[in-house]
């Protein structure tokens, strides 16, 4: 049973540049969440999809953006990157959202130069 | 709005040594309270959690937490720590009910001597 799987590993942008990061989820999951860890800090949640709708949405601002697909994987989408969007981005599937536990994948470290 | 406050930044413990990570939440409803472990370059992996009845929650790796509600309070302990042990540790906070946000502490980072 694969558990949550991201990609790239790894990826190296310039500032102003867009980008994308993929996630699919857990096996039998259908909700994904998104959270932005910087350096040295806990992470921080962008937002959720459940039924490829976008239900929750934490302090980030509108460059970032993103989708969930039938099948329920999911993209995050930053615009207009800025140095301060490098970090690592983790993406979380869990069912329903109901209280139920939240499985995380290895990230994606995202460097901006 | 839900917040976790991890006081100590940073622990060091030798090697076969007790553990005691303090977490303290705010939330005004009853929480889900998580706690999870990273390594350096890795996601999260839970530890254990709470949502409800004994206040006492076994883990993964020989770790357990106790839910105090009047302290509010969700300190991670282990008996006697191991060098694989050393990692970064997140306490977490999420509703109960409804969809599920989470919020992390900044985290403790433990390293564990010889």
């Amino acid at each position: 049973d694969a558990g949550v799987t991201q990609s790239p590993t790894h990826l190296i942008k310039t500032r102003g540049q867009q980008v994308t990061l993929r996630c699919s989820p857990k096996s039998g999951h259908d909700t994904v969440s998104w959270y932005q860890q910087a350096l040295g800090q806990g992470p921080q949640f962008i937002f959720q999809y459940y039924e490829e709708e976008e239900r929750q949405r934490g302090n980030f601002p509108d460059r970032f953006s993103g989708h969930q697909f039938p099948n329920y994987s999911s993209e995050l989408n930053v615009n207009a990157l800025l140095l301060g969007d490098s970090a690592l981005y983790l993406c979380a599937s869990s069912l329903g959202g109901q209280g139920d536990e939240q499985y995380f994948g290895p990230g994606t470290r995202l460097t901006v130069t | 709005a839900q917040s976790v406050t991890q006081p100590d930044i940073h622990i060091t413990v030798s090697e076969g040594a007790s553990l005691e990570l303090r977490c303290n939440y705010s939330y005004g409803a009853t929480p889900y309270l998580f706690w999870y472990v990273q390594s350096p370059g890795q996601g999260l992996q839970l530890l254990l959690k709470y949502f409800s009845g004994d206040t006492l929650v076994q883990g993964i790796k020989g770790f357990e937490a106790e839910f105090k509600r009047s302290q509010s309070s969700f300190n991670l302990r282990k008996p006697s720590v191991h060098w694989s042990d050393a990692a970064e540790y997140f306490c977490a906070v999420a509703s109960l009910g409804g969809y599920q946000k989470v919020t992390f502490g900044t985290g403790t980072k433990l390293q564990v001597i010889p």
